[in-house]
């Protein structure tokens, strides 16, 4: 079955600067990754996703990026700001009618004012 | 109400108790998820239903029984559960689009789940 790891595990960085979280998968045949925030206390909420016949996709200030060969993909967050503080998760899983979700550990991302 | 609602939202349960966790969605969505969350470690799907047939079990065990009486509402059945099973569960819902498979999954806040 499908497998995902996504690094780092924590991740602190300034605000206004960037940050980035990878995740790699193992199953070729997963064609959808989705990236999920969680604020602490909160429940998960789709930030971003990518399907893979598109290599990157933007929307304002988070970029994903993904690389079919190599079987990774990333999340890119520009200009950070100390709302974007949370737990990021990745996930992987096949287009099908119930989208049976495999999700990395999560990253703590802590942005520094 | 709107969105996915789950309760109770806080349960303690004694390792001989059965209770039952409840979801509900208001979207209109025709698949319903439960997933485990525990500390240090990733989402753990347990249970999907696509509308309202089960059609995944990730190798959970016998004493968490789920239950999808309609599209608009899932159960977690829970009996005999041991300490390890303390967690957040959540619930999760979509709606699967010919072709496009299913979209976003929207999550409800959870149930804490302690058993002592």
């Amino acid at each position: 079955g499908e497998n995902v790891e996504q690094h780092p595990s924590t991740l602190s960085v300034q605000e206004g600067d960037s940050a980035v979280i990878k995740c790699t998968y193992s199953d070729s045949a997963s064609n959808y990754f989705p990236w999920y925030k969680q604020e602490l206390g909160k429940r998960p909420q789709l930030i971003i996703d990518i399907r893979s016949n598109v290599g990157e996709k933007k929307d304002q200030r988070i970029a994903v990026t993904l690389n079919k060969t190599a079987k990774h993909f990333s999340l890119h967050i520009t200009e950070t700001q100390p709302e974007d503080s949370a737990v990021y998760f990745c996930a992987a899983s096949k287009i099908q009618g119930a989208q049976k979700l495999v999700f990395g550990q999560g990253t703590r991302l802590t942005i520094n004012p | 109400e709107t969105g996915v609602t789950q309760t109770p939202r806080h349960l303690v349960m004694g390792m001989t108790n059965k209770k039952s966790l409840k979801c509900e969605q208001h979207l209109g969505h025709n698949a319903m998820y439960w997933y485990k969350q525990s500390a240090k470690k990733p989402l753990e799907l347990m249970f999907v239903y696509s509308l309202e047939e089960r059609v995944e079990n990730n190798s959970v065990p016998s004493r968490f029984s789920p239950e999808c009486p309609n599209s608009s509402h899932l159960f977690l059945h829970l009996h005999t559960l041991q300490p390890e099973d303390s967690a957040l569960y959540l619930c999760a819902s979509s709606q699967a689009r010919p072709g496009q498979g299913a979209g976003e999954q929207y999550f409800g806040p959870g149930t804490r789940l302690t058993v002592t």
